[in-house]
């Protein structure tokens, strides 16, 4: 599959843990954005990586943080998680996504429990 | 601040009955507006860009600067339309092109 891959599909945890979530983009896709998707809040961006560095930040909490490596997959650290964190992540990736709007791939999300 | 609106959460139409799916934006400047649509158990995909002006899968939309609007319309419904529709917008010139999404709308496409 020369998609957007996702791993985990499903995970669940407890109040106070640590999670990575991890994605990788598609073959030559430079740029992985992540969205946290909730019932109350709905698709909402959290943060972009261009070719390892962070390029944009929407409303991603302090607890959390991600990074791209230098194989250009990212990693999402869901740190203190509460239950309220609850939610479906969705990876995205573009080839660029710094000079113009190039179309984002979605990978089929990681759907974490908080319990 | 960038904002879209989708006012329906759930619409059902008759087979062969027009579809009007409805989105609104707040934005100040020239933004890009997409619709996305996930079919179940199937990932995020696009399905029109407001520049690329295609007809895909049978489905319109025009950009409405004044009004703010960017419907989704096709005129004959299929039940192979049954899903969630998502109306998004990207922003122009600030480094990053990052989706606002509407909280979709699901369309339920009645046999």
């Amino acid at each position: 599959d020369s998609g957007v891959t996702q791993t985990p599909k499903h995970l669940i945890t407890a109040t106070g843990q640590r999670v990575t979530l991890r994605c990788s983009p598609r073959s030559g896709d430079l740029s992985v954005y992540w969205y946290q998707q909730s019932l109350d809040q709905g698709l909402q961006f959290l943060i972009q990586y261009y070719n390892g560095e962070e390029r944009a930040k929407g409303n991603i909490l302090e607890r959390f943080s991600a990074q791209q490596f230098p194989d250009l997959h990212s990693e999402l650290n869901l740190s203190s998680l509460e239950l309220g964190d609850s939610a479906l992540y969705f990876c995205a990736s573009s080839v660029d996504g710094r000079t113009g709007y190039n179309e984002q791939f979605f990978g089929p999300g990681t759907r974490l429990t908080v319990l | 601040a960038q904002r879209v609106t989708q006012p329906e959460k759930l619409l059902s139409v008759f087979k062969g009955a027009p579809v009007e799916l409805k989105c609104n934006y707040s934005y100040s400047g020239s933004p890009e507006l997409f619709w996305y649509v996930q079919y179940s158990r199937q990932r995020l995909q696009l399905l029109l860009r407001h520049i690329s002006r295609e007809s895909i899968k049978g489905f319109t939309a025009d950009l409405n600067k004044g009004e703010t609007s960017f419907h989704l319309k096709k005129p004959f419904a299929q039940e192979e339309d049954s899903a969630m529709y998502y109306c998004a917008l990207s922003g122009r010139g600030a480094g990053s092109y990052q989706l606002t999404f509407g909280k979709g709308t699901k369309l339920s496409v009645i046999p």
